[in-house]
């Protein structure tokens, strides 16, 4: 079955540490996304990639790095830069086209400070 | 202009009844108009989607009605069930560009 996956689903860290999580899509997506929700709050856009190896910042980058080496993979690194690291992280993928535009969303990782 | 609103914040129905989210957005080159529904611990999960050249689209007991000229769209749940608890994104986007979404709405139904 073609899903993205993330994982690990629960992350634990410890201040000033830094932390990768991982995101993985067998759909043939070109295009991957990183969101951060907060509870009771919608979705911020860290970063996007539209192509292997190019990504851009989103509106809350700060804190975070990625890379997209592959065109399944967009892993998150979330370093001690990032003073409230605690959240559920979503990662998205999908196909880029002139009439594509649903997003298709892993389950999740919830990431907390300890 | 790239923003989505989305009210009510909130929502609490009775089993059986009509739940209405609205939004509204600025950017006039939005030519889709996807809502999300959300479990929680859960990703989001596409739920329905309409085009602007179209003024309703229903599938089961979900509508999205779309008002171009008020650029506003909401979303009907008809015979609200308890299943239907969730919080629920309205979304636009333009092709080739990140879809923008809405704040959310945290439904709950009950019995």
């Amino acid at each position: 079955d073609g899903g993205i996956t993330q994982s690990p689903k629960y992350l634990f860290r410890k201040e000033g540490q830094n932390v990768t999580l991982s995101c993985e899509q067998n759909l043939n997506h070109d295009a991957m996304y990183w969101y951060r929700q907060d509870p009771g709050q919608g979705l911020r856009l860290i970063y996007y990639s539209q192509i292997v190896n190019d990504f851009q910042k989103g509106d809350i980058a700060e804190g975070y790095s990625v890379s997209r080496e592959k065109k399944e993979s967009f892993p998150l690194t979330v370093t001690s830069a990032q003073k409230n690291p605690t959240a559920f992280y979503l990662c998205a993928s999908r196909l880029q086209g002139l009439l594509i535009y649903d997003y298709t969303f892993g389950s999740g990782t919830r990431l907390t400070v300890v | 202009q790239q923003q989505v609103k989305q009210s009510p914040q909130s929502l609490i129905v009775q089993k059986g009844g009509i739940s209405i989210i609205n939004c509204a957005y600025e950017n006039t080159a939005f030519d889709y108009f996807p809502w999300y529904q959300q479990f929680p611990g859960k990703g989001p999960a596409l739920l329905i989607a309409i085009r602007p050249d179209v003024s309703e689209k229903k599938e089961g007991r979900f509508t999205i009605s779309f008002n171009k000229s008020a650029k506003q769209f909401s979303l009907h749940i008809m015979d609200s069930q308890p299943g239907d608890s969730a919080t629920y994104f309205c979304a636009a986007s333009i092709p080739y560009d990140k879809v923008i979404f809405g704040p959310g709405t945290s439904l709950s139904v009950i019995p």
